[in-house]
């Protein structure tokens, strides 16, 4: 069975730092670009980032970039977030996705986790 | 990375027609074939409907369909069911390896 599971979520502190997983399993993980879609409460979805096979090629969102980064483990079938000086505005249902391609180029997602919530606030 | 823009709300009657729009600029829907649908139910994540504008997923009914013209993507559901009632959102490649979604559009099947 194709599946992700995300982990790494939880309560955080404006200004600190949260790190999200995901592990994927049930196909060939190196094969596809991977994605972070995020929702905030009661909103819509927010494509936050996406690395491609081989990392060669990672894309963020204007809203994250400079805080947040990608990364993914082939060894481990594991895609990352790391996410730096956290805002209020970054509260949200964080998605692991992957993609139908294997760049960045996204030709649409095709698998999504059910997600890991993530609440910033003092 | 400005958000393409979706109608709040459509409805339809089981059986009618209806046909939600999705509308971008040059840079990202005008630019590429890229365009994909998802279907979202409430507490459940998104579903793919359609990808590269015009493709279903093996498993999507063929009562959905996609379009382009131009700067604006459409998504059509045809013989509408109450399964169908959901919220959908449309995504587009927006170049340097980045994704535009839209704001989303609640369905109602009256």
């Amino acid at each position: 069975e194709v599946q992700l599971v995300e982990s790494g979520g939880g309560l955080v502190q404006p200004g600190r730092s949260l790190r999200l997983s995901c592990a994927a399993s049930g196909f060939t993980f190196d094969d596809y670009a991977m994605h972070w879609v995020r929702q905030a409460p009661g909103k819509g979805l927010e494509w936050v980032s996406g690395i491609s096979w081989n990392s060669g090629s990672i894309a963020y969102a204007d809203s994250v970039k400079g805080r947040f980064t990608i990364s993914r483990d082939s060894a481990k079938n594991s895609l990352s977030l790391q996410m730096n000086s956290l805002r209020a505005e970054d509260t949200a249902l964080y998605y692991c996705v992957k993609d139908r391609n294997y760049d960045t180029l996204t030709y649409g997602m095709d698998v999504w986790g059910q997600g890991t919530t993530v609440t910033v606030s003092s | 990375q400005s958000a393409l823009t979706q109608p709040a709300s459509v409805s339809g009657s089981p059986g009618q027609s209806i046909t939600i729009s999705c509308t971008g600029t040059s840079s990202d829907v005008g630019s590429y074939e890229l365009v994909s649908w998802y279907q979202q139910h409430p507490g459940k994540a998104p579903k793919l409907m359609i990808h590269e504008g015009t493709r279903r997923p093996s498993g999507v009914s063929d009562r959905f369909s996609g379009s382009k013209s131009g700067n604006t993507a459409s998504l059509t559901i045809s013989g509408l069911q109450a399964e169908d009632e959901a919220r959908y959102y449309c995504s587009s490649y927006a170049g340097r390896g980045t994704l535009v979604f839209g704001g989303g559009t609640n369905l109602t099947v009256l």
